[in-house]
């Protein structure tokens, strides 16, 4: 079956922009989360959604944010982006969001 | 409380040696433990998950030793192979949903040497 899609896999935009990624997840699962990976911090906790609810939240700015719709895909948004936003950012599904997360490939964000 | 402190951040093995990964976790309410396996230019791909019921998990040459008392657990990768070259990550999360997702280890760069 397919596997975690997210597009787009690159994306260049200028501080003050804003910017949309998207993911779809495994086939039948419902819970969707989404981590920031960057050399310096490592992988962090963004936030999780289970049947179009936010289940957390990590600490980040309220600058970014999310949502999942009722087929289970999820975007995430992030506003007035800042040179500290480039990194890779991860979505991952789970079939009940207890465990057995599957990650796709990401997005590179490149802010310039 | 959410830290997972992984060591060493580096390691290098000779092909057919034995691989070794330690994580240590503070927050006791974490029931699950995966590891997961990253390659450049790709997403993290879970190699195998242990919950605190049992002190060891193996799948083919991966074993995961779980010792709770102690808060730590280790990822053990036997007949290491250049192909294993990667970086590997512990994680942790409370899958009752007390925690924030997975809360990872800042990872082990791997190589196998030929």
């Amino acid at each position: 079956k397919a596997g975690v899609t997210q597009t787009p896999r690159y994306l260049i935009k200028t501080r003050g922009q804003q910017v949309t990624l998207s993911c779809s997840p495994i086939s039948g699962h419902r819970s969707v989360s989404w981590y920031q990976q960057t050399p310096g911090q490592g992988l962090q906790f963004l936030f999780e959604y289970f049947s179009e609810t936010q289940r957390n939240k990590g600490n980040f700015p309220g600058r970014f944010s999310g949502r999942q719709f009722s087929n289970s895909r999820s975007e995430m948004n992030v506003s007035t982006l800042e040179l500290g936003d480039s990194a890779l950012y991860l979505c991952a599904s789970s079939l009940a969001a207890t465990g057995g997360y599957t990650f796709g490939s990401g997005t590179r964000l490149t802010v310039v | 409380q959410q830290q997972v402190k992984q060591s060493p951040q580096s390691l290098i093995v000779q092909k057919g040696g034995i691989s070794i990964i330690n994580c240590a976790y503070e927050n006791t309410a974490f029931d699950y433990f995966p590891w997961y396996q990253q390659f450049p230019g790709k997403g993290p791909a879970l190699l195998i998950a242990i919950r605190p019921d049992v002190s060891e998990k193996k799948e083919g040459r991966f074993t995961i030793s779980f010792n709770k008392s102690a808060k730590q657990f280790s990822l053990h990768i036997m007949d290491s192979q250049p192909g294993d070259s990667a970086t590997y990550f512990c994680a942790a999360t409370d899958s009752g949903g007390g925690a924030d997702g997975l809360t990872f280890g800042k990872g082990t760069h791997l190589i196998i040497q030929p």
